[in-house]
């Protein structure tokens, strides 16, 4: 298993400000994905963090609204850029390491947009 | 297309019953299920798997059914405890053109046991 951190918690943001999400694992993984859960619903992958390469998205979802970066095998950002009430969900980061069968999720990092 | 439901939005059951959650999937090429739960606050945790050369996995309570020919899964708690109370997640694993995977996550179910 893994243990994964999100950073931060939760926060309460301004229309049309950016906030970034930190998402750091105890050791090195293959796959790093980000999902969104708005309230009350289930979980909806955004993208999925390639180390050294560009983010692959999800349809939905671009990289000028939801930046990524995953700079090492055990680190990744997302992006909320130009933050609208809409965008008050849950996010959450999760990874895979070959010879893993499952994903294993971080504690999530609660945003609301006013 | 890519859709993983679930039959029952809540569940309430009695502490010591046995709870079943359901689960249908759409995608027959998936081969490989997961259920997830959610406890109120906290990311999902895996509680257990099954793989589409299979139809039924125990682990220490739990039990996952797994029906292909319905498209049809299930989670079986054995004398359910108020720590089960949560929301349980089904996934389906979908392999992409390409050797990439995602997974795609039902509605969601929420138990509530009363003591």
């Amino acid at each position: 298993s893994a243990v994964i951190s999100q950073k931060p918690s939760r926060d309460i943001c301004q229309r049309g400000t950016s906030l970034t999400i930190q998402c750091q694992v105890d050791s090195q993984v293959t796959m790093m994905f980000w999902y969104r859960q708005q309230p009350g619903q289930s979980l909806t992958l955004i993208a999925t963090a390639n180390q050294g390469s560009e983010a692959t998205y999800e349809s939905g979802f671009v990289i000028d609204k939801f930046p990524i970066s995953r700079p090492n095998l055990t680190f990744s950002t997302l992006t909320v850029s130009n933050m609208s009430p809409e965008d008050s969900s849950i996010y959450l980061c999760s990874v895979e390491a070959r010879g893993w069968n499952e994903q294993f999720f971080g504690p999530g990092t609660r945003l609301t947009v006013l | 297309g890519e859709s993983v439901g679930l039959h029952l939005p809540t569940l309430s059951v009695q502490e010591g019953d046995n709870s079943i959650i359901n689960c249908a999937y759409s995608n027959s090429a998936s081969d490989y299920f997961i259920w997830y739960k959610q406890e109120s606050g906290k990311g999902p945790q895996f509680i257990i798997d099954i793989r589409s050369n299979m139809d039924k996995r125990q682990g220490q309570r739990v039990t996952v059914l797994l029906n292909k020919t319905v498209k049809h899964l299930s989670l079986q708690i054995a004398a359910t405890q108020p720590g089960d109370s949560a929301v349980y997640f089904c996934a389906e694993n979908l392999r992409l053109q390409g050797g990439s995977e995602k997974l795609v996550f039902g509605k969601g179910t929420k138990l509530t046991v009363n003591p």
